[in-house]
């Protein structure tokens, strides 16, 4: 595909309830972003990974939050015993290298809704 | 952490108006961000400087690396330019996710 994917787009789940949320990066892109959006919060960095490794974890808000990326390509962020505060619109972002100055390509997104 | 702060929040013109939105930073970076998020969500990165100026089409992004502020400027604006503008810095030293600031809601009238 030309563009970074997600998927779903759309998932709503029980409070309690695992989800795991799919980005299929550009091809090629080495370097892989997580970043999430609540209503009233603006977007925030989650995780980032560099090939498969994830050298910058800080931004995940709770143990509950996990994330791989196998095969330097798809990544899948996890959420544990969902909670509603968990609701958000989480974005994918990837970039060719891992430089700083590089362009970052944005996926759509998944609305994630926590009842 | 680095706090990007971004002005107006909030910015209603007419079709044909000169556009400016600010964007300040408190730690010194690497790389600073531009981003255009349409109504329907998609996050499109329009600019990525780390010093001086940028033009693209009716678009000019300026960076003053001493004080630590930038401005994302619209010429001859027109209705298609509503959206919500980001400003995000890539701040290094480890912490190589992006800070985002609140973003600049823009709309333009016809």
């Amino acid at each position: 595909g030309a563009g970074v994917s997600q998927s779903p787009s759309n998932k709503v789940t029980e409070k309690g309830k695992d989800v795991e949320l799919r980005c299929d990066p550009i091809s090629g892109h080495t370097a892989l972003y997580w970043y999430r959006q609540s209503l009233g919060q603006g977007l925030e960095f989650l995780i980032y990974f560099q090939g498969n490794s994830a050298p910058d974890k800080s931004g995940l808000p709770s143990d509950r939050f996990s994330a791989e990326r196998t095969g330097g390509s798809v990544s899948t962020l996890t959420i544990q015993r969902t909670q509603q505060e968990d609701s958000a619109v989480y974005l994918c972002a990837s970039s060719l290298m891992r430089h700083l100055t590089d362009t970052q390509y944005f996926g759509p997104g998944t609305r994630l809704t926590v009842l | 952490k680095n706090e990007v702060e971004q002005s107006p929040q909030n910015l209603t013109a007419q079709e044909g108006e000169f556009i400016t939105i600010n964007c300040s930073y408190s730690v010194g970076i690497s790389a600073l961000h531009w981003l255009q998020q349409h109504p329907g969500g998609g996050i499109v990165s329009l600019f990525m400087l780390s010093s001086g100026k940028k033009k693209h089409g009716r678009l000019i992004a300026t960076i003053n690396i001493q004080e630590k502020h930038s401005s994302l400027h619209i010429t001859a604006s027109h209705p298609r330019d509503s959206a919500v503008y980001i400003c995000a810095v890539n701040s290094g030293g480890g912490a190589d996710g992006l800070t985002f600031g609140k973003g600049t809601h823009l709309i333009i009238q016809p």
